[in-house]
């Protein structure tokens, strides 16, 4: 029983514009989300986190957006390049990471 | 620094075969996890141990598989035998140590191929 939901397996999006990877999760205990991306032959690596007290983190190109009463997640890149396809997984704890499937974005120029 | 290393990276064998898979987490590392990567399921946790000891095993799928981790800088997976719907790449992964923010740090991964 997946806690951690990606319901769209694949995204593409225009050079420049901003790209929406949304995540569900059902578990109320989990208070640490994180996002990883993947590269083809590669293993994931980290990308962004945030913590259930707060509602945004942004790095860069990068937010991350947590609304604890819907349960719901998204991660908004702006403006997006072509680098930035990959798969994006969600991740949530406390313990061991739950991952959602993952988004396949395709970032075209 | 070295990150988290598995081998083989591909691994092609028959139905029935024992497959076993490494991996050596980063140094200073106290936490070790195997997931496993399909289409259909996406990155499933298998297993993971805190300090040696195995702390969650309810993802392994069947007794084929088990886990051993003798040390702090060395684990493996074993599946025997193995079947065709084993087929997936298998990663290990990594955390803990000073300013552990609850980050995991993956390796390559291992491709395997049930035939």
């Amino acid at each position: 029983d997946q806690q951690v939901k990606q319901n769209s397996p694949s995204l593409s999006v225009q050079e420049g514009r901003i790209s929406i990877l949304n995540c569900d999760y059902t578990n109320s205990m989990f208070d640490y989300f994180l996002w990883y991306k993947k590269y083809p032959a590669e293993g994931p690596t980290f990308l962004i986190s945030i913590s259930s007290i707060k509602d945004k983190n942004e790095d860069g190109r990068f937010t991350v957006f947590l609304n604890k009463s819907a349960k719901h997640l998204s991660l908004h890149i702006v403006p997006s390049q072509p680098g930035d396809s990959a798969v994006y997984f969600c991740a949530a704890s406390p313990g061991a990471l739950n991952f959602g499937k993952g988004t396949s974005l395709l970032v075209t120029p | 620094d070295a990150g988290v290393i598995q081998s083989p990276r591909h691994e092609v064998t028959e139905m029935g075969q024992e497959v076993t898979l490494r991996c050596k987490p980063i140094s200073g590392h106290n936490s070790l996890f195997w997931y496993r990567q399909t289409m259909m399921r996406g990155l499933e946790l298998l297993i993971y141990f805190n300090n040696n000891v195995p702390i969650d095993d309810s993802g392994m799928p069947e007794d084929r598989f088990s886990a051993k981790m003798p040390n702090a800088s060395f684990s493996t997976l074993k599946i025997q035998p193995s079947e065709p719907r084993d087929s997936a790449v298998y990663f290990c992964a990594s955390s803990g140590g000073q300013g552990n923010t609850g980050e995991l740090f993956f390796g390559e991964g291992s491709r395997l191929t049930v035939l």
